[in-house]
C-alpha cells in the first residue's frame, strides 16, 4: 500500500527558480491538499482539490499553483521561488470533501529549501 | 471562524507514566475533532476522531481523548507512556455544521513535541 507518494523528498533551490512538486495517491480518493508545515505554527492550507476537475484557495495560496492532473495526481508549483517559501510541504488525501468526517491521508513530505 | 490551540510546545513524560496533551478548539456549529502524530520525516497519521456520541473515544497504539463541550476541549490521553510515543502530536477541527466542502476546511493547531523518557 504506498498511499501518497510524493516527489521529491528534499530540494534545494535558488531565489527565482521555479519547480514543481507532485503527489500521486492510489487510494482512489476524490479530494487531495496541499499544506505547508513551518516551525511553530502547525500546517497551512495552500491548494486543495475536492474532485477532479477543481482546485480552490486554502489559507496562503500565494506564490503558487497547482494542476489536478486526473484523480490520482495533483502537482504543486512555484513560478518564482522566494526564501519565504522554504518549508516542508505536505500532500493529503480523502475519500471526498463532503462536509464528513473522514480522516486525511499524508505523504511524507518534501523539505524544500530556497537559497 | 475555526481555531485551535495547543497550549504547550513540549510535554515531558517518564515511560509508564500517563501522558495528557492538551487541545482547546473553537468552531461555531458542532466540532469533528482529530488527533494526528507525525514522526520524524515523516506525515501525519491518524490516530483519532470525534464527531458525536461518547465522549471518551479510544484510537490508535492505545491513544484515547476525551471530548468536553462546555470546556471546548478535547485532551489526548494514554495511560501508559512508551519511549516509542515521542512524536509531534497536531489536534485538528473542523465546523461539522457546515455541509458543502467550500471553505469547510481542517484547521490545525501548532502541534505539541512529546517527550517520553526512561
Amino acid at each position: 500500500n504506498a498511499g501518497v507518494t510524493q516527489t521529491p523528498k528534499f530540494q534545494v533551490l535558488k531565489t527565482g527558480q521555479s519547480m514543481t512538486l507532485q503527489c500521486a495517491q492510489d487510494m482512489n480518493h476524490n479530494s487531495m491538499y496541499w499544506y505547508r508545515q513551518d516551525p511553530g505554527m502547525g500546517l497551512r492550507l495552500i491548494y486543495y482539490s475536492a474532485s477532479e476537475g477543481t482546485t480552490d484557495k486554502g489559507e496562503v495560496p500565494n506564490g503558487y499553483n497547482v494542476s489536478r492532473l486526473n484523480k490520482r495526481e495533483f502537482s504543486l508549483r512555484l513560478e518564482s521561488a522566494a526564501p519565504s517559501q522554504t518549508s516542508v510541504y505536505f500532500c493529503a488525501s480523502k475519500l471526498r470533501e463532503d462536509g464528513s468526517n473522514q480522516p486525511q491521508h499524508f505523504g511524507d513530505g518534501t523539505r524544500l529549501s530556497i537559497l | 471562524a475555526q481555531s485551535v490551540a495547543q497550549p504547550e510546545d513540549q510535554v515531558n513524560v517518564a515511560e509508564g507514566n500517563p501522558l495528557t496533551v492538551k487541545c482547546t478548539y473553537s468552531v461555531s456549529g458542532n466540532p469533528y475533532l482529530f488527533w494526528y502524530v507525525q514522526y520524524p520525516n515523516r506525515g501525519l497519521q491518524f490516530l483519532l476522531k470525534y464527531i458525536t456520541g461518547d465522549n471518551l473515544v479510544k484510537g490508535s497504539y492505545g491513544f484515547e481523548a476525551e471530548f468536553n463541550k462546555s470546556q471546548t476541549s478535547f485532551h489526548l490521553k494514554k495511560p501508559s507512556a512508551l519511549v516509542s510515543d515521542s512524536a509531534l502530536y497536531f489536534c485538528a477541527v473542523r465546523d461539522g455544521g457546515v455541509l458543502t466542502g467550500g471553505g469547510n476546511k481542517l484547521t490545525f493547531g501548532t502541534g505539541t513535541q512529546l517527550k517520553v523518557e526512561l
